[in-house]
Parts: structure tokens; sequence; C-alpha cells
């Protein structure tokens, strides 16, 4: 059955400073891969999505994800963390019918 | 062109009553889902429906359902509240899983 992990439940990171989250998943095929980002008591935005082709995927507000097939992995990177960027993030699966979802991680920024 | 709507944005009931959420899609997209959000928890899958059809829901009882109508729209039923049910509904739609999934954003349902 498909699965997302996420391992890190909260993270603290200064602003300026650069951020990874990590995300691993558990699927038979090619999997669609998404990372969503929700700010409290708001729905889920879109911020990258992988469906095939280059494994390093840009998104929205200067984010970034590298699709490792061999770790089963789809990190979310930012070289320079904004203040604006505390929220919680998801990271997704698609098989093509559904989507699966990690627990999220929730993303503190320090001044 | 509009993105997924949810109403009523907000919602209060007691214990025991039922609500009713609504979502419609994206035009053109024939799946809609349903996920719940309790506070301090991710999402937890309820229903998916696509072309009218329930094809799968989550771990759920049977008082959570909800149908899909012909214009795509979706509406989530709850009978029986119970305080527990407190939480986001967060409704997402997609082209038949082939696309990415586009959220609305959201239902807060308080029972008192």
């Amino acid at each position: 059955a498909q699965s997302v992990t996420q391992p890190d439940i909260h993270i603290t990171v200064s602003e300026g400073a650069s951020l990874e989250l990590r995300c691993n998943y558990s699927y038979g095929a090619t999997p669609y891969l998404f990372w969503y980002v929700q700010s409290p008591g708001q729905g889920l935005q879109l911020l990258l999505k992988y469906f095939s082709g280059d494994t390093l995927v840009q998104g929205i507000k200067g984010f970034e994800a590298e699709f490792k097939r061999s770790q089963s992995s789809f990190n979310l990177r930012k070289p320079s963390v904004h203040w604006s960027d505390a929220a919680e993030y998801f990271c997704a699966v698609g098989d093509g019918n559904q989507f699966y979802f990690g627990t999220g991680t929730s993303l503190t920024v320090i001044p | 062109e509009a993105g997924v709507t949810q109403s009523p944005t907000h919602l209060i009931k007691t214990r025991g009553q039922q609500a009713t959420l609504r979502c419609s899609p994206i035009s053109g997209h024939t799946s809609v889902y349903w996920y719940q959000q309790a506070l301090g928890l991710g999402l937890q899958f309820l229903l998916w429906y696509d072309e009218g059809e329930e094809r799968n829901r989550g771990n759920f009882p049977p008082r959570f359902s909800g149908r899909q109508f012909p214009n795509y729209s979706s509406e989530l039923n709850v009978n029986a509240l119970e305080l527990e049910d407190s939480a986001l509904y967060l409704c997402a739609s997609s082209w038949r899983g082939y696309t990415e999934a586009f959220f609305g954003q959201g239902t807060r349902l308080t029972v008192v």
C-alpha cells in the first residue's frame, strides 16, 4: 500500500538559513509526488509537483525538490528561508486515483 | 478560473445534530476528495468521489457520508455529531487523479 513518511514533526530554522524537509514514500511504481504548504486555518497550496522527467523540480516561493528513486525520497529545499515561510508542509503521493499525505512538518522561523 | 469553493466557511452545531458541507470543484475536474483535519493532526482521508460514484472511503464510521452530483459538486454529511467531529474539513478536486489535487479553503465545523 502507498504511504508517505515525514520524519520531522517540527523544524526550527533561522531566517536566512537553508531548509530541507524530508519525505519518504512507499509505492510500487513511479509515483506522482507533491509538496503542499498550509497556513493556519487555511487550505493547502501546491508548492511543486513531480510527474516525470527532470528529477529536480522547481516550485513557487523559491522552493525546489529532488526525486531520488533509489532512496524513495522527495525532499523539499529552500536556500534561504523567509519569516513568511513559517507554516505546515505536507508531502503527498498520487497513484493516478487517490492522494496519500504525510503527517506534515511544522516549520518555525526565528529572526 | 475559479478554484475549489467550499461552503459554509464556518459551521457551529450542537452534539447530535447533522451537518452538511458543500464543495464545488474546479471546472472540468471529475474527482472530489474529502479530508478531515482535527487540531494538531494531519489530513485524514474521508471520501473519494469520481463521476458520481463513491470510489473509496477512509476509516470513518457510516455516519460520515456524502454524494457527488451530476455537475461534480459534492456534499459531505455528518450525522449524529459528536464533539470530536470538530475539525477543519477540506475538499480537493482533481481530474481523475491524474493531476495534482487542488484544495478549497475548508469548512471549520465546531460541535458544542
